[in-house]
């Protein structure tokens, strides 16, 4: 099955910087990449995603890039601010199927 | 929109008892997942209900877990003989489904199981 592998654990950035967080996946069949978000004691919260048949896609402060030869898909948030910090999950899944597999998560802090 | 309802939010049960978590997806959604976080093993798929008919359970462990969607309002995830390797935080999320593309899966805020 497809597995995801999330390489920050931890990311630390000052108030208006941006902050990248990457991740890399296994099965060629994936081809939505989402963004979710966690803050404490909450669920997970839907930021952003992006379909293979791009290769970049922004809104607002984010930017989700995906290299679909190498495999590996990032989100990008720039101009980041306090209220940005939180827990960070990628996740992956087949076009026509709807099951997530996710990244191990990245805790994301945004020092002002 | 209340969004996706978990109840409870915290259950604590001794090693042995059953537990049964209770999930009220989205008005309207017809797909309904479970999810399990710890930090250990992070997020794991359990299993998934399209129209309340069971479509992958992989993610199950053979033993003790058992889901249900008896009508569109709600599923439960019962667990018996809770172990305390069982603790962890649960997660209920709901889509559309409207078609075959993948969509946004809207998460309840969980169901935190200590088991003792």
């Amino acid at each position: 099955g497809e597995k995801v592998e999330q390489h920050e654990s931890t990311l630390s950035v000052r108030e208006g910087d941006s902050a990248v967080i990457n991740c890399t996946y296994t099965d060629t069949a994936s081809s939505y990449f989402p963004w979710y978000k966690q803050e404490a004691g909450k669920g997970l919260h839907f930021v952003i995603d992006i379909r293979s048949n791009v290769d970049r896609k922004q809104s607002q402060r984010l930017i989700v890039l995906l290299d679909k030869k190498a495999k590996r898909f990032s989100l990008h948030i720039t101009a980041t601010q306090p209220e940005d910090s939180a827990i960070y999950f990628c996740a992956a899944s087949m076009a026509n199927y709807n099951v997530l597999y996710f990244g191990s998560g990245t805790k994301l802090t945004v020092e002002p | 929109n209340a969004g996706v309802i978990q109840t409870p939010r915290h259950k604590v049960t001794g090693k042995g008892q059953e537990a049964t978590l209770w999930c009220e997806p989205i008005s309207g959604h017809s797909a309904v997942f479970w999810y399990r976080q710890t930090i250990v093993q992070g997020l794991e798929f359990l299993t998934y209900f399209r129209n309340q008919a069971p479509i992958d359970d992989s993610g199950m462990p053979k033993e003790r877990f058992s889901a249900q969607m008896p009508n569109q309002s709600h599923s439960t995830l019962k667990i018996q003989s809770t172990q305390p390797q069982d603790s962890a935080v649960y997660l209920c999320a709901s889509s559309l489904r409207t078609g075959t593309s993948a969509e946004t899966l809207y998460f309840g805020s969980g169901t935190r199981l200590t088991v003792l």
